[in-house]
């Protein structure tokens, strides 16, 4: 166990809709990063979120959006779903992004467009 | 191109035997940091191992090391004594800092190797 939990473990939802995938951080990591698992394009950062601020931003689509909360815990919106969203979404947590440490993975959550 | 290249997409090893998944990177970062992650059937992303550019020395975790070549840009990870639970994807991944150097972002992953164990 990580300790970086996420829920759901999984969604199926049907095209056009919109879905909230949430993520709370190990205890005292500040930094929260959401990636995406899909078979065609492998595993994707997507963005990146230290103490409540945008950190960094990788190939997130525009119907994607994110954000952390003062206590640390963050959610990833995905809007007018598409069957290509289908994949594994997981978060992971880091202490200090000054530093180069590792990152802690959440178990997932799996997203299935139909 | 590619930051991250694992050049096997599946991999066999008898029980007990060791085994090498290669690992190279492109990065003209002085600091970064690698990392080897093993993703099960279940699906969740375990970490495994990690080495900084600046260590001097391989990393070692247990039945895993890190064979860290700088100067030919390789981070080798090897299993030692495999057991039939080692059967997964392994995945090496890099972590450079984000625009602007204060700090470190995303990890950038290999397409991964499969690895399995025979009995």
């Amino acid at each position: 166990d990580s300790g970086v939990t996420q829920t759901p473990k999984h969604l199926i939802t049907a095209t056009g809709q919109r879905v909230t995938l949430r993520c709370s951080p190990r205890s005292g990591d500040l930094s929260v990063y959401w990636y995406q698992q899909s078979l065609d394009q492998g595993l994707q950062f997507l963005i990146q979120y230290y103490n409540g601020e945008e950190r960094a931003k990788g190939n997130i689509l525009e119907r994607f959006s994110a954000q952390q909360f003062p206590d640390l815990h963050s959610e990833l919106n995905l809007s007018s779903l598409e069957l290509g969203d289908s994949a594994l979404y997981f978060c992971a947590s880091s202490v200090d992004p000054s530093y180069s440490y590792e990152q802690y993975f959440g178990p997932g959550t799996r997203l299935t467009v139909t | 191109a590619q930051k991250i290249t694992q050049t096997q997409p599946g991999m066999f090893v008898q029980e007990k035997e060791a085994v090498t998944l290669d690992c190279t990177y492109d990065t003209s970062d002085p600091s970064y940091g690698l990392f080897w992650y093993k993703q099960p059937s279940s699906g969740e992303m375990i970490f495994l191992i990690y080495q900084g550019s600046y260590d001097q020395q391989n990393a070692t975790e247990g039945r895993y090391s890190l064979n860290f070549q700088k100067a030919r840009k390789s981070a080798n990870l090897v299993i030692s004594a495999s057991q039939l639970g080692d059967s997964a994807m392994y995945f090496c991944a890099m972590r450079e800092r984000n625009a602007g150097g204060t700090s470190y972002g995303k990890l950038t992953f290999g397409q991964g190797t499969i690895l399995t164990v025979h009995p």
